[in-house]
């Protein structure tokens, strides 16, 4: 199975700092990296497929880069409702993983 | 609007069974396959199962591979997972979420429900 590593596991930041939270594969996955958003008490929410790409509704400050076994995800300027833990997934084979997670949480 | 709801959970104890359920609305649910995520008590995301959207395809994690049973009622637009032989580290929320055409992520998600094995 495909191993996602996600750094750093804690992030204490304040509202408009600029973001970067990284997850890095075992092995390639090629652009087939999504990110989601989890706030506390809530589902998952899907932010950035295919590596880049935003999902619908999703604020423009949020970016994602990468292709192969590194990949990036950029919050440019934190808002409060940003704070929580970010999960990377891969879908590129069988079985499907996540991520440790990355928590961002207020400084 | 794509609206997922889970039921079913509940308390059972270690070695027993439970099938939770995801109704599902919003969508042409046959055209799209599904997965049961879960996530244990203040842990992470953890994969499970999915499902074609014929249902001929099944897929599992060796986590529960052999115990849990992935299925789904296209009449009923529903869909299911099965648990036996439940053991303590099964205890998680449980999350239906759909796939997109042609690729295992998850752009909906439905609110979850929890399961707990324990005596």
């Amino acid at each position: 199975e495909i191993v996602l590593t996600q750094s750093p596991a804690t992030l204490s930041l304040s509202p408009g700092e600029r973001v970067t939270l990284s997850c890095r594969a075992s092995q390639s996955v090629n652009r087939d990296l999504v990110w989601y958003q989890q706030r506390p008490g809530q589902g998952p929410r899907l932010l950035i497929y295919g590596a880049s790409n935003r999902a619908t509704g999703i604020p423009a400050r949020f970016s994602g880069s990468g292709s192969g076994t590194d990949f990036t995800l950029t919050i440019s300027s934190l808002e409060p409702e940003d704070f929580g833990i970010y999960y990377c997934q891969h879908h590129t084979k069988w079985p499907l993983t996540f991520g440790g997670g990355t928590k961002v949480e207020i400084k | 609007e794509v609206q997922l709801l889970e039921s079913g959970g509940g308390l059972e104890q270690p070695g027993g069974s439970l099938r939770v359920s995801c109704a599902a609305s919003g969508f042409i649910f046959s055209n799209f396959g599904m997965s049961w995520v879960r996530q244990a008590p203040g842990k992470g995301l953890e994969w499970v199962s999915a499902i074609s959207g014929s249902g001929g395809r099944t897929y599992y994690a060796d986590s529960v591979k052999g115990r849990f049973t992935i299925s789904r009622d296209n009449a009923r637009n529903t869909l299911y997972l099965e648990m036996n032989s439940l053991r303590a580290d099964d205890t998680a929320v449980y999350y239906c979420a759909t796939h997109v055409d042609g690729a295992a992520y998850f752009p909906h998600w439905g609110q979850g429900t929890l399961v707990i094995a324990s005596s």
